[in-house]
């Protein structure tokens, strides 16, 4: 079965630094992968996905991520954080079911990520 | 990408007592799914929602405890049956898009007192 893990629970970056959260995934085959950020009383919005192909993908409000198989990670980065970008950050991984064809997502733990003046 | 609408947004109710939520979707969708997200947690698929047949839940979900509800393409209830504080989450409805993503719901607060 399929896992995803995050290993950083909170993150604190100053404004106009760079940011890196991590997420490490556990999947037999190519994975489809996600980034999701949620604001305070908010549902998910989706960043960005992998699929296949570059495995550097762009996302909405500037961030990438990089596919890494031989790493089995796929970590979300911004050049320069901005203090609207303190959210909490969801990795997830996913497969399609064979007799159905959707996919189950399955979410990692969250990065909450704060940001500093 | 699909624009979903969840109500209640926030409730307060007492154990024992049920709650109905809904998930309205702007356009006709094959899948939904319903979300738990417990506090300070990740978000846990509670069941997928097909319309026309039986929704199918996850291991640790059963159908009395969160009867589902697919009437048509755009709309799906979930009901909490007999809550207990523990049923205290965030709960999401969320539609599959084209390329295997989902698109997720404001959510709906849920405290039990």
């Amino acid at each position: 079965a399929q896992s995803v893990t995050q290993p950083d629970i909170h993150i604190t970056v100053s404004e106009g630094a760079s940011l890196e959260l991590r997420c490490n995934y556990s999947y037999g085959a190519t994975p489809y992968l996600f980034w999701y950020v949620q604001s305070p009383g908010q549902g998910l919005q989706l960043l960005l996905k992998y699929f296949s192909g570059d495995t550097l993908v762009q996302g909405i409000k500037g961030f990438e991520a990089e596919f890494k198989r031989s790493q089995s990670s796929f970590n979300l980065r911004k050049p320069s954080v901005h203090w609207s970008d303190a959210a909490e950050y969801f990795c997830a991984v996913g497969a399609p079911r064979v007799n159905t064809g959707f996919q189950k997502l399955v979410f990692g733990t969250g990065t909450r990520l704060l940001v500093s003046p | 990408s699909a624009v979903i609408s969840q109500k209640p947004s926030r409730d307060i109710c007492q154990r024992g007592t049920s709650l109905t939520i809904q998930c309205q979707v702007d356009s006709q969708v094959t899948m939904m799914f319903w979300y738990r997200q417990q506090p300070g947690q990740s978000l846990t698929l509670i069941a997928t929602a097909n319309q026309g047949s039986e929704a199918t839940y996850e291991s640790g979900f059963v159908i009395d405890k969160f009867p589902i509800s697919r009437p048509n393409l755009t709309f799906s209830t979930l009901t909490v049956s007999n809550m207990s504080p523990e049923d205290s989450s965030i709960y999401l409805c969320s539609v599959a898009g084209q390329g295997y993503e989902q698109y997720f719901g404001p959510g709906t607060r849920l405290t039990v007192t």
